[in-house]
């Protein structure tokens, strides 16, 4: 079975840094890789996907992520972070042509300080 | 337009007590997923439908966990004799077909087994 990695459950950078987020993957085949976002008090929602095609996806929001198989890493920036960034970010896959189950990363807590 | 809905919203039971879970799925959604999220982990797919086909119940936990769905509509998550183990966030996603991708995630149901 897949297993996603999320390094660090919770992350705090200062309004206008860099976020970086990281999630690596298990799959020795390329698998479909998402990044959903939670917000306080809402449900998740997609930020952006990757399905084999630009190794380099951009997401609402001012987010993009890059695949790198070499690296089984598919990992979430943004330039510049915002307050509103504020919520959890979870990493997913699913296996190219079972796209039935999707594998969920354990979640990480972006904090923006002011 | 609305999105996917959840019932209830909080849910604290007895120990060896059953309780039942609905989700309202997008109006038109064929495919519908259920995932369980403990507290701390990432979400732990449960059960997914695809409109009239047989589900794929293989992340049920145990005998104790069954759903139905009917149609393309609402789908119910029952739990027998619960245990605390069972205490989490029970998540409800919908999507126009299981090769979208993109899926539609419900606020959640969270259970409280004493």
């Amino acid at each position: 079975a897949q297993s996603v990695t999320q390094l660090g459950s919770h992350v705090s950078v200062s309004e206008g840094a860099l976020v970086l987020l990281r999630c690596n993957y298990s799959s020795s085949v390329p698998p479909y890789l998402f990044w959903y976002v939670q917000y306080p008090n809402q449900g998740l929602q997609l930020l952006l996907k990757y399905t084999s095609a630009a190794t380099l996806v951009k997401g609402i929001n001012g987010f993009e992520a890059e695949f790198k198989k070499s690296e089984t890493s598919f990992h979430l920036t943004k330039p510049s972070a915002h307050m509103s960034d504020a919520a959890e970010y979870f990493c997913a896959v699913s296996d190219q042509g079972n796209f039935n189950k999707f594998y969920f990363g354990s979640g990480t807590k972006l904090n923006v300080k002011p | 337009g609305a999105g996917v809905s959840q019932s209830p919203s909080n849910k604290v039971t007895e120990k060896g007590k059953d309780v039942e879970l609905r989700c309202d799925p997008i109006s038109g959604h064929t495919a519908l997923y259920w995932y369980r999220q403990r507290l701390g982990q990432g979400l732990e797919f449960l059960i997914y439908f695809q409109g009239n086909s047989a589900p794929d119940k293989s992340g049920l936990p145990s005998d104790r966990f069954s759903a139905e769905r009917t149609g393309e509509s609402v789908s119910t998550l029952t739990i027998q004799r619960t245990q605390q183990e069972d205490s989490a966030v029970y998540l409800c996603a919908s999507s126009v077909t299981g090769a979208s991708y993109e899926q539609y995630f419900g606020p959640g149901t969270r259970l409280t087994v004493t």
